[in-house]
């Protein structure tokens, strides 16, 4: 069975940083692209960032570009969400996804964590 | 930027069929992707590829692409559908992934 389960939230100040893990389970994990995903309480969904299987590429959302870092650790089937520079903005819950590619440039979210909430605030 | 736009809002009555609408504004026009959403929940996806449909998901759930809209079927809504539904698809370079703003389903 494939789990995905977040940790690292909570509050966190403007400008402030938070690293948020993914560990996952139930498959394997250095064979998938993975992603972030979150949503600002009662808004919709927002990709974030994926990374490849291998951490060869990844690409991120305009709005967390040079803020945000997404990395994985294949040894212990982890994903990561460096955070900086925090803005009010970024409160969210943020989901863990595992990618399916069924096509060069397609991407979909087959599997998705129960999501940690970030809240930034002073 | 690649956007794509989703109603608001459906509304129907069980057993009716409720139909959700995703435009891209953009060509060529990437496949789509379906997910259902329920409060508290994390989202669970419901079709892929357009019209293809998981293991697991009724067959009730069905989707359709016509130019660049694409539409989630719902046949003989029950009211374990209400909840909210996004489409998502990504831009042509494979390098940004788009959700719609997705649709509040209710079932009357």
């Amino acid at each position: 069975e494939v789990q995905l389960v977040e940790s690292g939230g909570g509050l966190v100040q403007p400008g402030g940083s938070l690293r948020l893990s993914c560990a996952a389970s139930g498959f394997t994990f250095s064979s998938y692209w993975m992603s972030w995903v979150r949503q600002a309480p009662g808004k919709g969904l927002e990709w974030v960032a994926n990374i490849k299987q291998d951490g060869s590429e990844k690409y991120y959302v305009d709005s967390v570009k040079g803020r945000f870092t997404i990395s994985r650790d294949n040894a212990k089937n982890s994903l990561y969400l460096q955070m900086n520079s925090l803005r009010a903005e970024d409160t969210a819950v943020y989901y863990c996804a595992l990618v399916v590619v069924p096509a060069a440039t397609e991407y979909y979210f087959d599997y998705w964590g129960q999501g940690t909430l970030v809240t930034v605030s002073s | 930027s690649y956007e794509l736009t989703q109603p608001p809002s459906v509304s129907v009555s069980p057993g009716q069929t409720a139909r959700i609408t995703c435009s891209a504004d953009a060509l060529p026009k990437q496949y789509a992707y379906w997910y259902q959403q329920k409060p508290g929940q994390a989202p669970v996806l419901v079709i892929y590829k357009d019209s293809e449909r998981p293991s697991g998901i009724p067959e009730r759930f069905s989707g359709s692409s016509s130019g660049t809209t694409v539409t989630l079927t719902i046949s003989g809504v029950q009211a374990e559908d209400e909840a909210d539904y996004y489409c998502q698809s990504a831009d042509s370079s494979g390098t940004f992934v788009v959700f719609g703003g997705g649709t509040k389903l209710t079932v009357l």
